[in-house]
């Protein structure tokens, strides 16, 4: 069963330090997402992404953020200067079109900030 | 105001039994909603979509009232393997919109 994948399962980083996550959507899937889930919280969406542009973000995804998908496979997430509250989990998610809106979530990265 | 409201719990059930969760969504513009199931430290999994006509899944069963913006999820005959949390998400539109999740509900089920 096709899967959504995400490097590395884990990273820690030095506050001020840029960091860069990865995902590999499904292969078919149109649309992708990153999600973040802080320790103990809910799920919370930042950034949706289609056609090669943003489609939507919330105001957690503010200028230290960006997502590129640099070939046919992989989409990233990029935060420039790391802070000690950007330390939680990191989803990323994809779906196939826009008549139904299931996504799929993949594994997450825990990024920890120091 | 929260926008997707659910008890945190935890439930604590034996096996066999019969469970159930509740949520209140704040936007009454919401089309589509969902129960997703997250188990400790793992990425959310999609259990079943919820429709206004209510629908099933095995044991499980899932119900709309979009006159009081709920949503319930009953568990029927509980197994062990249930044990997670159970998150309660809606979006405001069909298609690429993002997903609001409640903070969830914790389940145990106790042999």
């Amino acid at each position: 069963e096709p899967e959504v994948t995400q490097t590395p399962s884990h990273q820690v980083t030095q506050m001020g330090q840029e960091v860069i996550l990865r995902c590999v959507p499904i292969s078919n899937h149109l649309y992708f997402y990153w999600y973040r889930q802080i320790l103990g919280q809910k799920v919370e969406f930042l950034v949706s992404f289609y056609n090669n542009e943003i489609s939507e973000k919330s105001e957690i995804f503010d200028d230290q953020f960006s997502v590129e998908r640099p070939d046919g496979s992989n989409f990233t997430l990029k935060i420039r200067s790391t802070k000690l509250e950007d330390s939680a989990m990191y989803f990323c998610a994809s779906s196939l079109d826009s008549s139904y809106n299931e996504q799929f979530f993949g594994p997450g990265t825990r990024l920890t900030v120091l | 105001r929260k926008e997707v409201e659910q008890d945190p719990g935890p439930f604590n059930v034996p096996e066999g039994a019969t469970v159930a969760f509740n949520c209140t969504y704040s936007n009454s513009a919401s089309q589509s909603f969902f129960w997703y199931r997250q188990d400790c430290r793992k990425e959310p999994k999609l259990l079943m979509s919820v429709y206004s006509s209510g629908n099933e899944d095995g044991r499980f069963t899932a119900q709309l009232n979009r006159a009081s913006q709920y949503i319930s999820l009953l568990i029927r005959d509980s197994k062990l393997s249930d044990s997670a949390t159970y998150l309660c998400v809606v979006s405001a539109f069909s298609g690429n919109t993002p997903l609001v999740f409640g903070k969830g509900t914790r389940l145990s089920v106790i042999a």
